[in-house]
């Protein structure tokens, strides 16, 4: 299984809107609503942001998004904050198994 | 609020075998509805999924490391286990236990992470 593909980077300012993709296969992300999204701050573990798709878990900020369009799915995160800049990393159910993106490190200017 | 707590050698000679446990406390491993995973995170670099258990002892492992992966579970105890066998520098990495949702495969709750390094 190959790791589903993010951007390296997405960057901006306080308060702008950006959107993180995350292209898998017919076989992971286009074959289940299963896709996930997970942010991680250096040296902590990653916390759940958004499954299911689109769900958010109780606690996390509406300023979390998540959609999906064929192969690709998206995390958007609107209102950007400092607090926001991390890691993130997708995430969808194939096969039995698991497979992560590549991770995306956005940085907030 | 359940929690997850890796333990286990932090640093493990090559051709050698990894062993860690996970221990859960505020929850019930046997009570159902999660898989119980191992993820794995090399240095700088992105997540890698190596396998889950259910309570019943079904597992599932990731194809590229199924040939040297163990995982078990000890219910009595509320703990899992990862075992690597024939370990090499690039399985140096930060090991984390997680607990996983059945029908969903999202990742609700992780354990903080332990480095392990593999060096002679």
């Amino acid at each position: 299984q190959s790791a589903l593909t993010q951007p390296a980077s997405v960057s901006g300012s306080p308060g702008q809107s950006i959107t993180i993709s995350c292209t898998g296969t017919s076989s992971d992300v286009g074959g289940y609503n299963y896709v996930s999204w997970y942010q991680q701050h250096p040296g902590k573990a990653p916390k759940l942001m958004i499954y299911d798709v689109s769900n958010r878990p109780s606690g996390v900020s509406n300023r979390f998004s998540g959609s999906k369009s064929g192969n690709t799915a998206s995390l958007t995160i609107s209102g950007l904050q400092a607090e926001d800049e991390a890691d993130y990393y997708c995430s969808s159910y194939t096969s039995s198994s698991l497979v992560f993106g590549t991770g995306t490190k956005v940085t907030v200017l | 609020q359940v929690q997850l707590q890796e333990s286990g050698p932090g640093l493990v000679k090559p051709s050698q075998t990894l062993s860690l446990t996970c221990t859960v406390s505020g929850g019930s491993i046997s009570s159902g509805g999660y898989y119980w995973s191992w993820i794995r995170q090399h240095p700088g670099k992105g997540l890698e999924w190596i396998g889950y258990i259910y309570y019943s002892g079904s597992t599932y492992y990731n194809p590229s490391l199924k040939s040297r992966v163990t995982i078990s579970v000890d219910t009595s105890k509320n703990q899992f286990s990862l075992k690597l066998s024939s370990v090499t520098a690039a399985d140096t990495a930060v090991y984390y236990c997680a607990r996983e949702k059945v029908g969903g495969y999202d990742i609700d709750y992780w354990g903080q992470g332990t480095l392990v390094t593999v060096s002679s």
